[in-house]
């Protein structure tokens, strides 16, 4: 059975500073991962994918890598903001996601 | 606007009372899922459908039913509702085969008395 863990389950940094996530996950089988973001009260905003083939998306200030042989993926923010005080979610699967327990994000102004 | 909807956004009931969650998706997806967010346990699926009239279990079905009867709308219904299943509900909402991401509602906080 797909396991998730996510480090640190917190985090709290000053603007400005780079930060890693981290996400591993015990089955090497899977399809895709996906990093989401979390805001109180809303749903989950898909922020990157990386299909099983790949070894890492961009998005702006966001790059996710995955090492598939490891069972670990990290999410890399560069250059924190306020604004970017979320909970990040990892998931591995397809259609059927299996999620980590987050890690709660705080960046200082 | 593309969205996935989900009624009501909160939900405080007692145990026994019959109760329906509603999903519904204004983007043709094939795919549509039910989550619960627990603290500390992440999202776990309850219940997801390949397409109308195709439903199926995932990891955490107990007590919960689906149907799909319109490609658009997916409700989730707790016949017998218990104070387990207290929790955060998110529906979710993709394209089948070729377009993996998922787009979820604004969940459903129900708490049960």
């Amino acid at each position: 059975k797909q396991e998730v863990t996510q480090i640190p389950a917190a985090l709290s940094v000053p603007e400005g500073e780079n930060l890693v996530l981290n996400c591993s996950f015990t089955d090497s089988a899977i399809y895709n991962l996906q990093w989401f973001r979390q805001d109180p009260g809303k749903g989950l905003t898909s922020l990157l994918l990386i299909q099983s083939s790949q070894r890492e998306q961009t998005s702006g200030r966001l790059n996710a890598s995955l090492d598939k042989s490891s069972g670990r993926s990290t999410l890399y923010i560069a250059a924190s903001q306020p604004g970017d005080s979320a909970t990040y979610l990892c998931a591995v699967g397809g259609n059927k996601l299996v999620f980590g327990a987050g890690t709660i994000l705080r960046v200082k102004s | 606007e593309a969205q996935v909807t989900q009624n009501p956004r909160y939900l405080i009931t007692v145990t026994g009372k019959k109760l329906t969650v509603t999903c519904s998706q204004n983007m043709n997806h094939e795919y549509m899922s039910w989550y619960r967010q627990d603290p500390g346990l992440g999202l776990r699926q309850i219940y997801y459908s390949m397409n109308v009239e195709v439903t199926d279990k995932g990891d955490v079905p107990e007590g919960y039913k689906v149907s799909r009867k319109e490609k658009r709308n997916f409700p989730l219904i707790l016949e017998s509702p218990s104070p387990n299943q207290t929790s955060l509900y998110f529906c979710a909402s993709s394209f089948s085969g070729g377009s993996p991401v998922q787009y979820f509602g604004a969940g459903t906080r129900l708490s049960v008395l």
